[in-house]
């Protein structure tokens, strides 16, 4: 059971430049959601989705594209890096983000990506 | 804007020693949830609390939601060196699908 999987782990970009984080999760769920994650400053929410071929912004969208196609993938684009996008990167998917769910809430997260804008 | 807020910060204390840290917002929440980060992974998942005054027992942590659904705390009984990590807290609205993270408890238990 691979639960959810990011990749890549590391990567260094160029300011301008372009990339897709990719998120994938094998647990059926149906919600899906992109953090980052600065010192000091916890998880912050950038995108989210409720299902495959619905997504919303979170607290801090600008910079970042998202979409879902299928229920098992869930990509974040970043459309031209620059410095302060420099951060950890997180995906995690819950079976639903209902408070009162019986196939409960919990969040499941990847095991981060590591980016770096120079 | 929700916030959440932890204190402490940082918290450095010997094996064996009792502690309690809090998270705090002026917002109400359906339901919070607690999880523990070590470093190069993911958070896990510790804990939710749904109800107001709800106290919820893992082994030696003990898990407290505020009676207006506001704040809560974990509280860490004879600490050992393998409670080391960021604690977080995170908070669902009672509106929408986002949920909120507080910016973690650093605790680091010395041997």
């Amino acid at each position: 059971n691979a639960g959810v999987t990011q990749t890549p782990k590391f990567q260094v970009l160029k300011t301008g430049q372009s990339m897709t984080l990719q998120c994938a999760q094998d647990m059926n769920h149906e919600y899906m959601s992109w953090y980052r994650q600065d010192p000091g400053m916890g998880l912050r929410l950038i995108h989210y989705s409720v299902g495959a071929g619905i997504t919303d912004q979170g607290e801090v969208p600008n910079g970042y594209n998202v979409s879902r196609s299928t229920t098992e993938d869930f990509p974040l684009r970043l459309l031209s890096a620059a410095p302060s996008q420099t951060s950890v990167y997180f995906c995690a998917s819950s079976y639903s983000d209902l408070p009162y769910s019986t196939g409960g809430t919990e969040a499941f997260f990847g095991q981060g990506t590591r980016l770096t804008v120079v | 804007t929700q916030l959440l807020e932890q204190s402490p910060q940082f918290l450095s204390i010997q094996e064996g020693e009792n502690l309690t840290v809090y998270c705090n917002s002026s917002s109400v929440f359906s339901s919070l949830q607690w999880y523990r980060q070590e470093p190069g992974e993911g958070p896990v998942l510790l804990v939710t609390v749904v109800t107001g005054g709800e106290v919820k027992k893992l082994k030696r942590l003990t898990f407290q939601f505020g009676d207006a659904r506001k704040d809560s705390s974990l509280h860490i009984t004879a600490a050992q060196t393998g409670d080391t990590g960021l604690y977080l807290c995170a908070g669902k609205n009672t509106g929408g699908f986002k949920t909120i993270f507080g910016a973690g408890t650093r605790l680091f238990v010395k041997a």
